[in-house]
């Protein structure tokens, strides 16, 4: 499978401020993915992260919250724009290829005070 | 109805018994279903990964799958303190290519 790694690892910010979270793969990958998982919840799908072309978000989240960015197959971005509280949760970039499994990196915990 | 169900548990087996872990979903169109194991504070971790009916085997894993009653599932074998964790189910259907999962069920191995 291939290494995925994201940055920060974690971080706490202040309210009204953003955060972006790298998620870099040692190999290309069709499909690249961002989750969240709040405290004791299980994962929810942010947006699939197209290469070339503007994310396709879930429903419940939007481009200006989670502004998404993929410049090519081994990288992206996902910022969490004016941050409140609720936005506190492990953010976490999973890839894989066309149809098949999919890995997750190690995830970037984010307190918001 | 949720379209991936587990029972959240949590699931307490001896240590060398065997654990049973379920799952059903509600898409008759999911073609892909996967196992996922998740340490509390890491992310979550492929173990096991299905897409025809019947069983697949893995060392002490066996993944289960019967898309007539929309059901899938996990066996560990011979558990041990170490597999401690939550496991979560997810399924995929091709149409979407997006991966649902369920809440997960919590696993505790006591020695």
């Amino acid at each position: 499978s291939a290494v995925i790694s994201q940055k920060p690892s974690r971080d706490i910010c202040q309210r009204g401020t953003s955060l972006t979270i790298q998620c870099q793969v040692d190999s290309q990958v069709t499909m690249m993915f961002w989750y969240r998982q709040q405290p004791g919840q299980s994962l929810t799908l942010i947006a699939t992260a197209n290469q070339g072309s503007e994310a396709t978000y879930e429903s419940g989240f939007v481009i200006d919250k989670f502004p998404i960015s993929r410049p090519n197959l081994t990288f992206s971005t996902l910022t969490v724009s004016n941050m409140s509280p609720e936005d506190s949760s492990i953010y976490l970039c999973s890839v894989g290829q066309l149809y098949n499994e999919q890995f997750f990196g190690p995830g970037t915990r984010l307190t918001v005070l | 109805q949720k379209e991936v169900e587990q029972n959240s548990g949590p699931l307490s087996v001896p240590e060398g018994a065997i654990a049973s872990l379920n799952c059903t979903y509600s898409d008759r169109g999911s073609q892909s279903f996967f196992w996922y194991r998740q340490y509390s504070g890491k992310s979550p971790e492929l173990i096991m990964s299905i897409y025809s009916n019947g069983d697949k085997e893995d060392g002490r894993f066996t993944a289960q799958l019967n898309k007539a009653s929309q059901y899938v599932s996990l066996l560990i074998r011979d558990s041990q303190p170490s597999d401690s964790a939550t496991y979560l189910c997810a399924v995929k259907n091709y149409n979407t290519d997006k991966l649902i999962f369920g809440t997960g069920t919590r696993l505790q191995v006591f020695p």
